[in-house]
């Protein structure tokens, strides 16, 4: 699985959209980048991903690069309860091996 | 469904006893996973079953964690002897097959080894 960078933590505001940056230039072709977070005492929880095409779901949206190398979760309205770690990560799929990062630490804050 | 569900939630031991966590898979999910979570290694890999068969263990540490799957509904981490260093959060989780979007994690068992 290609390697993933992400910045180790973000504050945003509440009912702001939080973007959360995500660095893959090594990704291989049949990679997908996928998202996880992770509430505080919690498992982690799937949040949404993507290939090629920007993806849309009820929790949040996913921008990728043209050239794949890069990504952005967006939450389009941040609440206090998307304080979270949020992880990217890049895998052929994820029903298999997943490799975690240290991942981005959201604060939202009111 | 219940989702994927771990026993105990909070387990507390000394040094040289034996731990073992236990963990239901959901119902028709064919891959198991176990994972460590550590504030200094982040969250790992330990070891991963398809269909109760271990298909990669190259994450458990030492020989003193052990893995089963004796059945589609039951797996077992078993840690023997237990030391400080193996306090952490384990988590389980499955998922349909390699292919599916997603693992569902269950909510993890905090271990405390004094």
């Amino acid at each position: 699985d290609a390697k993933t960078t992400q910045p180790p933590s973000m504050d945003c505001a509440e009912g702001r959209a939080a973007n959360l940056p995500c660095n893959h230039s090594t990704i291989s072709g049949n990679e997908y980048v996928y998202w996880y977070r992770q509430i505080h005492s919690q498992g982690p929880q799937y949040i949404i991903h993507g290939l090629k095409n920007n993806e849309t779901n009820e929790m949040a949206s996913l921008i990728i690069t043209e050239d794949r190398k890069s990504s952005t979760l967006i939450l389009p309205h941040a609440t206090l309860r998307d304080t979270a770690v949020y992880y990217c990560i890049a895998a052929i799929n994820a029903g298999n091996m997943l490799t975690f990062g240290g991942g981005t630490r959201l604060m939202v804050k009111p | 469904d219940a989702g994927v569900i771990q026993s105990p939630r909070h387990e507390v031991t000394e040094m040289g006893q034996e731990v073992t966590l236990r963990c239901k898979p959901i119902s028709g999910h064919d891959y198991l996973f176990w994972y460590r979570q550590t504030m200094m290694r982040g969250l790992e890999l330990l070891i991963y079953f398809n269909n109760n068969v271990p298909i990669d263990d190259s994450g458990m540490p030492e020989d003193r964690f052990s893995a089963k799957m004796p059945n589609a509904s039951f797996s077992t981490l078993k840690i023997q002897p237990s030391e400080p260093r193996d306090s952490a959060v384990y988590f389980c989780a499955s998922s349909l097959g390699p292919a599916q979007e997603t693992q569902y994690f269950g909510p993890g068992t905090r271990l405390l080894v004094l």
